[in-house]
């Protein structure tokens, strides 16, 4: 998806190691997600930003940590990865600007976790 | 709180059939958007169409439409014409519009599989 961009893309942790996920959109958005996939879950919210500066808990915020320094930057941590965070990340993005017909909410292509 | 529910964990449908994907809603937002997107093998999520709450036609996007229906919350799409290339998770979601800040919450979706 041209516009929003997660990296790394692939990623191995060992139990307790930190990283950080970066998802980066060039779009001028101001509202950016953050979702893990897990099967038979679909897509679950982890944390949101409706803006700079702002950050909000989603629906499993327990683990992560996020920051909105820049308008177009989204970073997802994990302090102390553990097994149980080994998903599928799925940034997203949209403004709340566009026309009529243009409410398409924008995703990365998925950022692979494993945590051993 | 707002919640999509697809109840139909897998579907098959033949080649050139048309097939119908559930999805429930509930949410007390006044306004809201719902949408489907597609997420084949390959990971990557796919906008298919969307449905504001206030639009007084259903959506139509080539050989997807999306079956609105407000008084029983639900937002059905229908795929006319299956293709192989159909094959692929779809999920159904939502976004609400209130304090919630415009949060975007998915369904478990539903694995279809079209056949020759």
């Amino acid at each position: 998806n041209a516009g929003v961009t997660q990296t790394p893309k692939f990623r191995v942790l060992k139990t307790g190691q930190s990283m950080t996920l970066l998802c980066a959109q060039d779009m001028n958005h101001e509202y950016m997600y953050w979702y893990r996939q897990d099967p038979g879950m679909g897509l679950r919210l982890i944390h949101y930003s409706v803006g700079e500066g702002t950050t909000a808990k989603g629906e499993v915020p327990d683990g992560y940590n996020v920051s909105r320094l820049k308008k177009q930057n989204f970073l997802l941590g994990l302090e102390s990865a553990a097994p149980s965070q080994t998903s599928v990340y799925f940034c997203a993005s949209w403004t709340r600007e566009q026309g009529a017909g243009g409410n398409t909410i924008y995703f990365g292509e998925g950022s692979w976790l494993t945590v051993v | 709180a707002q919640k999509i529910t697809q109840t139909q964990p897998g579907m098959f449908v033949q080649e050139k059939e048309a097939v119908t994907l559930d999805c429930t809603y509930d949410t007390s937002d006044p306004s809201y958007g719902l949408f489907w997107y597609k997420q084949p093998s390959s990971g990557e999520m796919i906008f298919l169409i969307y449905q504001g709450s206030y639009d007084q036609q259903n959506a139509t996007e080539g050989r997807y439409s999306l079956n609105f229906q407000k008084a029983r919350k639900s937002a059905n799409l229908v795929i006319s014409a299956s293709q192989l290339g159909d094959s692929a998770m779809y999920f159904c979601a939502m976004r609400g519009s209130t304090g919630g800040g415009n949060k975007l919450t998915f369904g478990t979706g539903t694995q279809l599989k079209v056949e020759l």
